[in-house]
């Protein structure tokens, strides 16, 4: 079946303007992540979705970070008026059975 | 807070020559998981430790989680060109719903 998909696949957008980027997990999958890559660097967690609920949101860099879950499907990460240290790749993985988490190709994030 | 250190940060290897990659956490893992990132790539899921002591294997790839539940290990026998990209494992602390992912090791291998 489908991956995990998310849109847009690049974002280049001016200092203090907001961006929605979306994640379409695998059908089914319940569990949601968020993370954050900048260039050349590891995986920094954002926040963690089990359902339309996130029991975890310690992740989220500031208040101008929000995320939220419909249908226990699709999901949204909102960063408003953003500043240059945001760009980065952001990458959505859904959780698998087994704990495995399936990235997506990821937004890669430009700000101007 | 809780860290994942992973050494080392790049390896060059001659093609057929072995790679490890070793990871620490400043705390317990309930769990840890393997992923390999080949450049522009995202993260594909290798592997899920979860047991003191456990050892698996997937073809050239030997995976270990140490008796403490604070280290692991991948290690690659003859490496081959296929096998570059980044090596990236995550812990998750007992109690959390967050995967900790260490700083990653970059593989290339030459020919």
């Amino acid at each position: 079946g489908a991956g995990v998909s998310q849109s847009p696949s690049n974002k280049v957008t001016e200092k203090g303007k907001d961006v929605e980027l979306r994640c379409d997990p695998i059908s089914g999958h319940t569990a949601l992540y968020w993370y954050r890559q900048s260039l050349g660097q590891g995986l920094e967690f954002l926040i963690y979705f089990q359902g339309n609920s996130a029991p975890d949101k310690s992740g989220l860099p500031s208040d101008r970070f929000s995320a939220e879950r419909t249908g226990g499907s699709v999901s949204t990460l909102t960063i408003q008026r953003t500043q240059q240290e945001d760009s980065a790749v952001y990458l959505c993985a859904s959780m698998g059975t087994y704990n495995e988490q399936f990235f997506g190709p990821g937004t890669r994030l430009t700000v101007l | 807070g809780q860290q994942v250190m992973q050494i080392p940060q790049y390896q060059h290897v001659q093609e057929g020559e072995d790679f490890t990659t070793y990871c620490n956490s400043s705390t317990t893992l309930s769990n840890i998981q393997w992923y390999k990132q080949r450049p522009g790539g995202h993260p594909v899921f290798l592997i899920q430790l979860v047991k003191s002591g456990e050892v698996k294997k997937q073809k050239r790839l030997t995976f270990q989680f140490g008796e403490a539940k604070k280290n692991s290990s991948l290690h690659i026998t003859a490496t081959q060109t296929t096998d570059v990209g980044t090596y990236f494992c995550a812990g998750l602390t007992s109690g959390t719903y967050k995967y900790i992912f260490g700083t990653g090791t970059r593989l290339k291998v030459l020919a």
